[in-house]
């Protein structure tokens, strides 16, 4: 009955590849969040979707590209990754934009 | 825009002991402000929230309590655990902009037995 779940945990691949993320949450909220931490611990807003429409779209390189194919799910493709995307991603989800929000337990991304 | 500062880590405090974290926020609106707490390889999770002006969180022993007046929210606890160590984000939402949760950079608690 996990709220919040994230696929894989672990991704360890080499420069160039294309990966992708998968989220899921069983809430019933309408929003959805990609956020980015890095080894500091600092923790970066890169995309948000309400009810499938993306709401928030930070700078990040177009190399990053959210999919939300219902409202339960948004999934992260990453083309031809770089060593500076190395860093934990977090999904989270709220009732609505603004409200708490319940995090995955996060995806530690590797790039060799 | 809207900020969050929190004060920076790492803070290492001996069980028992008294326990404040500092944030401070600026925003344009009204803003709800929340605690989160990250433990060791896990997502972060909810600790306490305030919606309004001089309400006060309250969670596991935690407690913050949202000032206007100084713009702050401090993260306190009497009595700090091992179980305690993990890190704490500070965190504002106003619906004034994007409605989105604007975090701290985080502080690293860590207790010693």
């Amino acid at each position: 009955d996990t709220a919040v779940s994230q696929t894989p945990k672990y991704l360890v691949t080499q420069m160039g590849n294309d990966k992708s993320i998968k989220c899921e949450q069983n809430l019933g909220h309408d929003t959805m969040y990609w956020y980015k931490q890095d080894s500091k611990k600092f923790l970066k807003i890169m995309f948000s979707y309400n009810n499938k429409e993306l709401i928030i779209n930070e700078t990040v390189p177009n190399r990053f590209s959210p999919k939300s194919p219902d409202k339960a799910h948004l999934n992260l493709h990453i083309n031809s990754l770089e060593l500076g995307d190395s860093a934990v991603y977090f999904c989270a989800s709220s009732h609505q934009s603004g409200d708490t929000q319940y995090f995955g337990p996060g995806t530690r991304l590797t790039v060799l | 825009g809207d900020s969050v500062t929190q004060m920076e880590g790492p803070v290492t405090l001996s069980e028992e002991a008294f326990l404040t974290i500092n944030c401070t926020y600026t925003a344009t609106g009204y803003p709800s402000l929340f605690w989160y707490v990250q433990y060791p390889g896990e997502g972060l999770q909810l600790l306490l929230k305030a919606t309004k002006a001089d309400d006060k969180g309250s969670n596991k022993g935690f407690e913050a309590t949202y000032r206007k007046e100084t713009t702050s929210f401090h993260l306190e606890k009497g009595s700090v655990q091992v179980s305690d160590s993990a890190v704490y984000f500070c965190a504002l939402s106003d619906r004034s902009s994007a409605s989105k949760i604007i975090f701290g950079s985080g502080t690293r608690l860590s207790i010693r037995p």
